[in-house]
Protein backbone atom coordinates (compact mmCIF):
# COMPACT_ATOMS: atom_id res chain seq x y z
CA UNK A 1 0.00 0.00 0.00
CA UNK A 2 0.98 3.68 -0.26
CA UNK A 3 2.78 5.14 2.41
CA UNK A 4 2.30 8.06 4.57
CA UNK A 5 4.59 9.67 6.82
CA UNK A 6 3.62 11.56 9.73
CA UNK A 7 6.01 14.08 11.92
CA UNK A 8 6.68 14.19 14.89
CA UNK A 9 5.75 10.98 16.41
CA UNK A 10 5.51 12.34 19.84
CA UNK A 11 6.11 16.27 21.09
CA UNK A 12 5.88 17.83 24.40
CA UNK A 13 5.21 21.70 24.48
CA UNK A 14 4.43 24.46 27.10
CA UNK A 15 1.50 25.83 27.26
CA UNK A 16 0.72 29.03 24.89
CA UNK A 17 3.39 27.77 22.31
CA UNK A 18 2.19 26.58 18.39
CA UNK A 19 3.35 23.05 17.51
CA UNK A 20 3.29 22.02 13.72
CA UNK A 21 2.65 18.52 12.75
CA UNK A 22 3.43 17.01 9.09
CA UNK A 23 1.80 14.54 7.02
CA UNK A 24 3.25 13.63 3.81
CA UNK A 25 2.21 11.14 1.35
CA UNK A 26 5.67 9.59 0.19
CA UNK A 27 4.73 7.68 -3.19
CA UNK A 28 1.18 8.78 -4.24
CA UNK A 29 -0.21 12.14 -5.19
CA UNK A 30 -2.58 13.13 -2.54
CA UNK A 31 -5.66 15.46 -3.48
CA UNK A 32 -7.46 15.30 0.18
CA UNK A 33 -5.92 14.63 3.43
CA UNK A 34 -8.07 13.96 6.69
CA UNK A 35 -6.58 15.09 10.32
CA UNK A 36 -8.18 13.29 12.80
CA UNK A 37 -7.80 13.67 16.70
CA UNK A 38 -8.16 10.74 19.16
CA UNK A 39 -8.98 10.55 22.71
CA UNK A 40 -7.17 7.83 24.94
CA UNK A 41 -10.24 4.55 24.33
CA UNK A 42 -12.07 6.65 21.72
CA UNK A 43 -12.65 6.29 18.24
CA UNK A 44 -11.27 8.45 15.78
CA UNK A 45 -12.91 11.93 15.51
CA UNK A 46 -12.84 14.00 12.13
CA UNK A 47 -11.30 17.58 12.71
CA UNK A 48 -10.94 19.27 9.03
CA UNK A 49 -10.50 18.03 5.35
CA UNK A 50 -7.86 19.46 3.21
CA UNK A 51 -7.74 19.88 -0.83
CA UNK A 52 -4.60 20.71 -2.01
CA UNK A 53 -4.76 24.72 -2.83
CA UNK A 54 -7.96 25.77 -0.91
CA UNK A 55 -8.50 26.54 2.36
CA UNK A 56 -9.53 23.07 4.55
CA UNK A 57 -13.56 22.49 5.58
CA UNK A 58 -13.65 21.98 9.18
CA UNK A 59 -15.90 19.84 11.23
CA UNK A 60 -18.95 21.65 13.33
CA UNK A 61 -17.21 22.64 16.92
CA UNK A 62 -13.32 22.40 15.63
CA UNK A 63 -12.16 26.28 16.15
CA UNK A 64 -10.13 27.02 12.85
CA UNK A 65 -7.94 29.34 14.20
CA UNK A 66 -6.83 27.09 16.07
CA UNK A 67 -6.44 24.29 14.33
CA UNK A 68 -4.40 25.92 11.24
CA UNK A 69 -4.37 23.26 8.22
CA UNK A 70 -2.28 24.05 5.34
CA UNK A 71 -2.04 21.45 1.89
CA UNK A 72 0.77 23.54 -0.06
CA UNK A 73 0.95 20.94 -2.31
CA UNK A 74 -0.09 16.90 -3.39
CA UNK A 75 2.14 15.48 -1.00
CA UNK A 76 2.32 17.58 2.03
CA UNK A 77 -0.53 18.81 4.58
CA UNK A 78 0.79 20.54 8.33
CA UNK A 79 -1.67 21.11 11.29
CA UNK A 80 -0.75 23.92 13.59
CA UNK A 81 -2.19 23.60 16.92
CA UNK A 82 -2.03 27.37 18.08
CA UNK A 83 -1.35 28.38 21.50
CA UNK A 84 -1.62 25.17 22.38
CA UNK A 85 -3.28 24.24 26.22
CA UNK A 86 -3.47 21.30 28.39
CA UNK A 87 -6.48 19.98 27.17
CA UNK A 88 -5.31 20.02 23.54
CA UNK A 89 -3.10 16.89 24.53
CA UNK A 90 -4.44 14.28 22.17
CA UNK A 91 -3.83 11.80 19.57
CA UNK A 92 -3.53 13.55 15.98
CA UNK A 93 -3.21 11.32 13.23
CA UNK A 94 -3.55 12.53 9.28
CA UNK A 95 -4.92 10.29 6.31
CA UNK A 96 -4.48 10.58 2.78
CA UNK A 97 -6.71 9.28 -0.58
CA UNK A 98 -4.46 8.87 -4.01
CA UNK A 99 -5.53 10.51 -6.65
CA UNK A 100 -7.07 8.25 -9.36
CA UNK A 101 -8.68 4.46 -9.22
CA UNK A 102 -7.53 1.61 -7.59
CA UNK A 103 -7.19 3.16 -3.84
CA UNK A 104 -10.07 3.29 -2.55
CA UNK A 105 -9.01 3.28 0.94
CA UNK A 106 -7.05 5.80 2.95
CA UNK A 107 -3.79 5.73 4.00
CA UNK A 108 -2.62 7.25 7.85
CA UNK A 109 0.36 8.63 9.09
CA UNK A 110 1.69 7.22 12.66
CA UNK A 111 0.34 9.54 14.20
CA UNK A 112 1.75 12.29 16.71
CA UNK A 113 0.94 12.10 20.53
CA UNK A 114 0.61 15.81 21.51
CA UNK A 115 1.17 17.02 25.46
CA UNK A 116 1.09 19.91 26.57
CA UNK A 117 2.42 21.26 30.11
CA UNK B 1 -27.70 8.87 14.83
CA UNK B 2 -24.95 6.47 15.15
CA UNK B 3 -23.58 5.70 11.55
CA UNK B 4 -21.15 2.82 12.61
CA UNK B 5 -22.00 0.66 15.30
CA UNK B 6 -19.43 -2.04 17.06
CA UNK B 7 -21.76 -3.90 19.85
CA UNK B 8 -18.31 -5.02 21.26
CA UNK B 9 -16.07 -3.16 22.81
CA UNK B 10 -13.98 -5.80 24.12
CA UNK B 11 -13.19 -9.18 22.39
CA UNK B 12 -11.36 -11.99 23.64
CA UNK B 13 -10.27 -15.37 21.65
CA UNK B 14 -7.91 -18.11 21.98
CA UNK B 15 -4.89 -17.72 19.42
CA UNK B 16 -5.22 -20.00 16.53
CA UNK B 17 -9.40 -19.77 16.91
CA UNK B 18 -11.85 -17.47 13.95
CA UNK B 19 -13.34 -14.59 15.89
CA UNK B 20 -16.10 -12.82 14.15
CA UNK B 21 -16.18 -8.39 14.85
CA UNK B 22 -19.49 -7.13 14.49
CA UNK B 23 -20.00 -3.83 12.58
CA UNK B 24 -23.52 -2.31 11.33
CA UNK B 25 -24.11 0.78 9.43
CA UNK B 26 -26.87 3.30 8.72
CA UNK B 27 -26.79 5.38 5.52
CA UNK B 28 -29.01 5.66 2.85
CA UNK B 29 -26.86 6.63 0.26
CA UNK B 30 -26.79 3.52 -2.49
CA UNK B 31 -23.46 3.92 -3.18
CA UNK B 32 -20.51 3.78 -0.52
CA UNK B 33 -18.04 1.62 0.74
CA UNK B 34 -16.80 0.16 4.04
CA UNK B 35 -13.61 -0.63 5.53
CA UNK B 36 -12.30 -2.10 8.59
CA UNK B 37 -8.98 -0.46 10.26
CA UNK B 38 -6.45 -2.41 12.91
CA UNK B 39 -4.64 0.13 15.30
CA UNK B 40 -1.84 -1.88 17.74
CA UNK B 41 -1.03 0.18 20.86
CA UNK B 42 1.70 2.50 19.03
CA UNK B 43 -1.58 3.97 17.89
CA UNK B 44 -1.00 3.28 13.79
CA UNK B 45 -3.88 3.04 11.51
CA UNK B 46 -3.97 -0.45 9.36
CA UNK B 47 -5.94 -1.05 6.33
CA UNK B 48 -7.27 -4.73 6.93
CA UNK B 49 -9.92 -4.89 4.14
CA UNK B 50 -12.40 -3.22 1.78
CA UNK B 51 -16.10 -3.97 0.67
CA UNK B 52 -17.69 -2.08 -1.90
CA UNK B 53 -21.43 -1.04 -2.26
CA UNK B 54 -21.94 -2.89 -5.44
CA UNK B 55 -19.66 -5.80 -4.69
CA UNK B 56 -21.16 -9.01 -5.10
CA UNK B 57 -18.94 -10.92 -3.54
CA UNK B 58 -17.30 -10.64 0.28
CA UNK B 59 -13.82 -9.42 0.23
CA UNK B 60 -11.38 -11.77 1.61
CA UNK B 61 -7.37 -10.41 2.30
CA UNK B 62 -5.17 -13.34 3.60
CA UNK B 63 -6.79 -14.47 7.03
CA UNK B 64 -9.29 -11.73 6.91
CA UNK B 65 -12.76 -11.96 5.32
CA UNK B 66 -15.61 -9.49 5.70
CA UNK B 67 -19.12 -11.07 5.92
CA UNK B 68 -21.17 -8.07 4.12
CA UNK B 69 -25.06 -8.47 4.45
CA UNK B 70 -26.68 -5.72 3.02
CA UNK B 71 -29.85 -6.10 3.46
CA UNK B 72 -28.96 -6.11 7.30
CA UNK B 73 -26.39 -3.58 7.03
CA UNK B 74 -24.09 -5.26 8.44
CA UNK B 75 -20.04 -5.83 7.78
CA UNK B 76 -18.59 -8.18 9.72
CA UNK B 77 -15.39 -8.61 9.97
CA UNK B 78 -13.98 -12.48 10.40
CA UNK B 79 -10.29 -13.28 11.44
CA UNK B 80 -9.49 -16.94 10.96
CA UNK B 81 -6.48 -18.69 13.30
CA UNK B 82 -5.90 -15.81 15.26
CA UNK B 83 -2.32 -14.80 16.43
CA UNK B 84 -0.95 -12.59 19.18
CA UNK B 85 -0.11 -10.15 17.33
CA UNK B 86 -3.65 -9.74 16.52
CA UNK B 87 -4.41 -8.51 19.68
CA UNK B 88 -5.32 -4.81 18.62
CA UNK B 89 -8.34 -1.89 18.82
CA UNK B 90 -10.04 -2.52 15.54
CA UNK B 91 -12.46 0.02 13.87
CA UNK B 92 -14.89 -0.27 10.69
CA UNK B 93 -15.54 2.75 9.07
CA UNK B 94 -17.58 3.96 6.31
CA UNK B 95 -17.51 6.37 3.69
CA UNK B 96 -20.80 7.68 1.94
CA UNK B 97 -20.02 8.74 -2.30
CA UNK B 98 -22.64 11.55 -1.31
CA UNK B 99 -21.04 12.72 1.74
CA UNK B 100 -17.45 13.45 0.09
CA UNK B 101 -14.43 11.54 0.91
CA UNK B 102 -14.32 11.42 4.87
CA UNK B 103 -14.54 8.22 6.31
CA UNK B 104 -17.07 7.74 9.77
CA UNK B 105 -15.55 5.57 11.86
CA UNK B 106 -17.32 3.01 14.34
CA UNK B 107 -16.35 3.39 18.10
CA UNK B 108 -13.94 -0.32 17.76
CA UNK B 109 -13.77 -2.90 19.65
CA UNK B 110 -10.53 -4.28 21.35
CA UNK B 111 -9.80 -7.48 20.54
CA UNK B 112 -7.24 -9.67 23.10
CA UNK B 113 -5.74 -13.07 21.49
CA UNK B 114 -4.87 -15.55 24.57
CA UNK B 115 -2.46 -17.60 24.37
Amino acid sequence: GAVVSQHPSRVICKSGTSVKIECRSLDFQATTMFWYRQFPKQSLMLMATSNEGSKATYEQGVEKDKFLINHASLTLSTLTVTSAHPEDSSFYICSARARGQGFPEAFFGQGTRLTVV
Amino acid sequence: AQKITQTQPGMFVQEKEAVTLDCTYDTSDPSYGLFWYKQPSSGEMIFLIYQGSYDQQNATEGRYSLNFQKARKSANLVISASQLGDSAMYFCAMREQNYGQNFVFGPGTRLSVLP
